[in-house]
């Protein structure tokens, strides 16, 4: 079973700028969510999508964005970037309404110069 | 805004010694929890979910409880080996959301 994949590994951006972050789901899994990790914190909860459908978002500005495709796959946006949106972000994967632990990517190192 | 606490937030070790560390959490609407594994420059593994008030479960050398009417969860790690060093994050899911609230983690490092 393929996991989590998140792409790119890696991301630099300057200020302003637009980012985006990939991610696809386990086969059969159709929530995605999305966190941000920066330094010193612990995982802030940004997105959660099922079926094509934002369900719930984080305490983070509207320039945080994203949207899951047809195949479940997701993709997040961050428009405008500052400086303090340096950080881990990872995507997450799990059945809706489940109980059971989510899959987790390797995330996306994004840093703003 | 649920309150995810774990303790300690690093610990140092040497290879064999046992050790345990705390997740606290309020008790009320408790739904599940989850211990996670995260070593660096990997993704998250989740260890175990705990339903139940009293639930112990175990993975080889790794185990966990859980106290739902007071609000806490162990983990214990019995004679730590240099592989177990990463980060153990806890993340809670409470009654009517199924957006885990995680705790910032404990960091272990085993010296060999």
């Amino acid at each position: 079973e393929a996991g989590v994949t998140q792409s790119p590994t890696h991301l630099i951006k300057t200020r302003g700028q637009q980012a985006t972050l990939r991610c696809s789901p386990i086969s059969g899994h159709t929530s995605v969510y999305w966190y941000q990790q920066a330094l010193g914190l612990g995982l802030q909860f940004l997105l959660w999508y099922d079926e094509g459908e934002e369900r719930n978002r984080g305490n983070f500005p509207p320039r945080f964005s994203g949207r899951q495709f047809p195949n479940y796959s997701s993709e997040l946006n961050v428009n405008a970037l500052e400086l303090e949106d340096s950080a881990l972000y990872l995507c997450a994967s799990s059945r809706i309404y489940s109980n059971q632990p989510q899959h987790f990517g390797d995330g996306t190192r994004l840093s703003i110069l | 805004i649920l309150n995810v606490e774990q303790s300690p937030q690093s610990l140092h070790v040497q290879e064999g010694d046992s050790t345990n560390f705390t997740c606290s959490f309020p008790s009320s609407n408790f739904y599940a929890l989850h211990w996670y594994r995260w070593e660096t420059a990997k993704s998250p593994e989740a260890l175990f979910v705990m339903t139940l008030n009293g639930d112990e479960k175990k993975k080889g050398r790794i185990s966990a409880t859980l106290n739902t009417k007071e609000g806490y969860s162990y983990l214990y790690i019995k004679g730590s080996q240099p592989e177990d060093s990463a980060t153990y994050l806890c993340a809670l899911l409470s009654g009517g959301s199924y957006i885990p609230t995680f705790g910032r983690g404990t960091s272990l490092i085993v010296h060999p």
